[in-house]
């Protein structure tokens, strides 16, 4: 699996955009870079993903370098509900019934 | 999107019982679902895979005798804390994957989790 690196927390203000970077350097050419966060005492939750493009959801931007080592989610407006662990997940295209392996991610606070 | 539920959210047992965790699809049917386990402040850690109508596979260093994973039908998974001690105590969270054959990944579904607690 590839290995993944984020920072261990970032803070942000209310109503600021947030960028979350992740480097991923070993990552292979048939793995989509996902990303998850989980809110305090929930289950995780899927935020969004990519292969090569920047992608667009109503939850999150996602910028993908062109070496695709690294990627930066990006929440346009933080709100206090953002406040969670960010999880940057490469998953390996067509990999079956493969569970999700998570790192440490980024605890994002945000100050209302 | 898909829903993944878990019954019950939070339990709190005395040492040596044992103490029985759902895990239900709701909107969909799961052939394979997987089992982690949370401590504080720490991320998800694998346990074991859950497979509908075969063994579960358990992760290196997760006791197969002590957490008993039945996949009974396509919608349900169950995990078993047999002979539970304060060690146990941790957030367990199931999920499941929705494959769609259509693109090259697909999506992992988590349930909310069950914060276990053993006195």
């Amino acid at each position: 699996d590839a290995k993944t690196t984020q920072p261990n927390s970032m803070e942000s203000n209310e109503e600021e955009p947030v960028h979350l970077p992740c480097n991923h350097s070993t990552i292979s050419g048939t793995d989509y870079i996902h990303w998850y966060r989980q809110l305090p005492s929930q289950g995780p939750e899927y935020v969004i993903h990519g292969l090569t493009s920047n992608v667009n959801n109503r939850m999150a931007s996602l910028a993908i370098a062109e070496d695709r080592k690294s990627s930066t989610l990006i929440l346009h407006r933080a709100t206090l509900r953002d406040a969670a662990v960010y999880y940057c997940i490469p998953v390996r295209a067509f990999a079956g019934n493969t569970p999700l392996v998570f790192g440490k991610g980024t605890r994002l606070s945000v100050i209302a | 999107g898909a829903v993944v539920s878990q019954h019950p959210s939070r339990v709190i047992c005395k040492s040596g019982t044992s103490v029985k965790i759902e895990c239900r699809s709701l909107d969909f049917q799961a052939t394979t679902m997987f089992w982690y386990r949370q401590f504080p402040k720490k991320s998800l850690m694998l346990m074991a895979t859950s497979n509908e109508g075969s063994k579960a596979t358990y992760e290196q260093g997760v006791e197969k005798d002590k957490f008993l994973i039945n996949h009974a039908s396509l919608t349900l998974s169950t995990l078993t804390v047999t002979s539970a001690h304060p060690e146990d105590s941790s957030f367990y969270i199931c999920s499941a994957r929705v494959p769609v054959l259509a693109r090259g990944t697909d999506t992992q579904y988590f349930g909310p989790g069950t914060r276990l607690t053993v006195l």
